[in-house]
């Protein structure tokens, strides 16, 4: 059973123009949520964060914003750039479950063209 | 700092065949996470270790099992592999206090089994 998941296995996006990327979950246990950008043969690389007791967190082009009643958390990417092009997971954690059990979605693939 | 690193990056086994996998942690990180990804279940948390101990599991079968060391170097083992074994394992490192810190992943070994 999928708690967390991302509908859009592919997003394309133009340089320069925003990337927005969607994540729904059904625990509402999670209280605390997670970007990741994967590029090929590589490891998942942390990205931002945010706790459920904020709406939205900022960190340079990216900000992600939460909504906790309707289980949905969004990854805003501004301007998006060539480099930016990786598979994106979102993931989230419940302090009963143990803060390092990240439960992941399925990725979006974010290409951002030239 | 040098970064999470995994042995061997690739490795075929058969059906049958037991397989371990290592992980060194970050130096100074005490925790260790072990994730399973697979293109149906995306990526799947198998277990933590923190200071030689299982913190916390997730939903696998007893075949999969760990250990970790002293230095926190971390082992995974795979006893009776099966078919539906084959997936990129990653290892993730993490300091291991109670705040929600950021887990570091390692570039993962890609196991097949046939």
């Amino acid at each position: 059973d999928q708690q967390v998941k991302q509908n859009s296995p592919s997003l394309s996006v133009q340089e320069g123009r925003i990337s927005i990327l969607n994540c729904d979950y059904t625990n509402s246990m999670f209280d605390y949520f997670l970007w990741y950008k994967k590029y090929p043969a590589e490891g998942p690389t942390f990205l931002i964060s945010i706790s459920s007791i904020k709406d939205k967190n900022e960190d340079g082009r990216f900000t992600v914003f939460l909504n906790k009643s309707a289980k949905h958390l969004s990854l805003h990417i501004v301007p998006s750039q060539p480099g930016d092009s990786a598979v994106y997971f979102c993931a989230a954690s419940a302090e009963q479950t143990g803060a390092n059990n990240l439960f992941f979605g399925t990725g979006t693939r974010l290409t951002v063209i030239p | 700092k040098a970064g999470v690193t995994q042995t061997p990056r690739y490795l075929i086994k058969t059906r049958g065949q037991q397989v371990t996998l290592s992980c060194s942690p970050i130096s100074g990180h005490r925790s260790v996470s072990w994730y399973q990804q697979t293109p149906g279940q995306g990526l799947q948390f198998l277990f933590e270790y923190f200071s030689e101990t299982q913190r916390n599991k997730g939903n696998f079968p007893g075949r999969f099992s760990g250990r970790q060391f002293s230095n926190s170097r971390s082992e995974m083992n795979v006893s009776t592999l099966e078919l539906g074994d084959s997936a990129l394992y990653l290892c993730a490192s993490s300091l291991g206090g109670d705040a929600r810190e950021t887990q570091y992943f390692g570039p993962g070994t890609r196991l097949l089994v046939l």
